[in-house]
């Protein structure tokens, strides 16, 4: 199936500083990625959709200027947590819809696991 | 966006066969069901797809009854590595329509 690569991992960071995660499509073009926030024990809730070439749509509740998402190209969208504070802390995933054959299936990255001091 | 419903966790010993149905009653026309598996610390796993009738791949099988408002995902002989949260989708794939996660199904698999 589809390659969704999410980037890092894992990082622990300092309150108020910014942190990059990357998300990209390895084997298909995606005019859509979804970035989703997951807390310990529970589903994954979903925070905004990134629009290649224009302004991500963020779900109620979640502050835009400070999940910074930016969809520049077909491959690569990437979310900026800015100044983040502890009860930033947690799972980020991303996904992206591979637009095969007749219905397209959603792929997800591997998570991103934000620890901040 | 249709809101599904499914057991909050079931219990199975290895190499028995498991069931997990979802409800959805308000699932509309242009809606697809999809299960994903979860492992702690991990992104979801696409496990199944399907519209109505009955879809099989090599891990799973998806059962769609003819008014399509449930479904039953099911895992021939579980095993241990099988413990994981199954959760159950149904939405548009189509465009950017996103999927939104209810609380899902813990299996549980016991030796």
């Amino acid at each position: 199936g589809a390659v969704v690569s999410q980037h890092p991992s894992r990082v622990i960071c300092k309150s108020g500083t910014s942190v990059k995660i990357e998300c990209r499509s390895l084997d298909f073009q995606a005019t859509t990625m979804f970035w989703y926030r997951q807390f310990p024990k529970q589903s994954l809730m979903l925070m905004a959709t990134s629009n290649e070439g224009s302004k991500a749509t963020y779900e109620q509740g979640v502050e835009k200027d400070k999940f910074l998402i930016n969809h520049a190209s077909l491959t690569l969208s990437t979310l900026t947590v800015t100044s983040a504070h502890p009860e930033d802390s947690s799972f980020y995933i991303c996904s992206a819809r591979d637009r095969g054959l007749n219905n397209e299936k959603l792929f997800f990255g591997s998570g991103t696991q934000l620890s901040v001091l | 966006l249709a809101k599904t419903t499914q057991p909050i966790s079931m219990d199975s010993y290895e190499g028995q066969e498991v069931n997990i149905t979802c409800s959805h009653n308000n699932i509309a026309t242009n809606d697809y069901i999809t299960w994903y598996q979860q492992f702690p610390s991990q992104g979801p796993r696409f496990i199944i797809q399907g519209y109505k009738t009955k879809v099989t791949n090599e891990v799973a099988s998806l059962f769609i009854p003819a008014d399509r408002k449930s479904s039953t995902l099911s895992l021939p002989r579980v095993s241990l590595s099988d413990t994981a949260v199954y959760y159950c989708l149904v939405g548009s794939t189509f465009g950017n329509t996103p999927l939104v996660f209810g609380k899902g199904t813990r299996l549980s698999v016991i030796a």
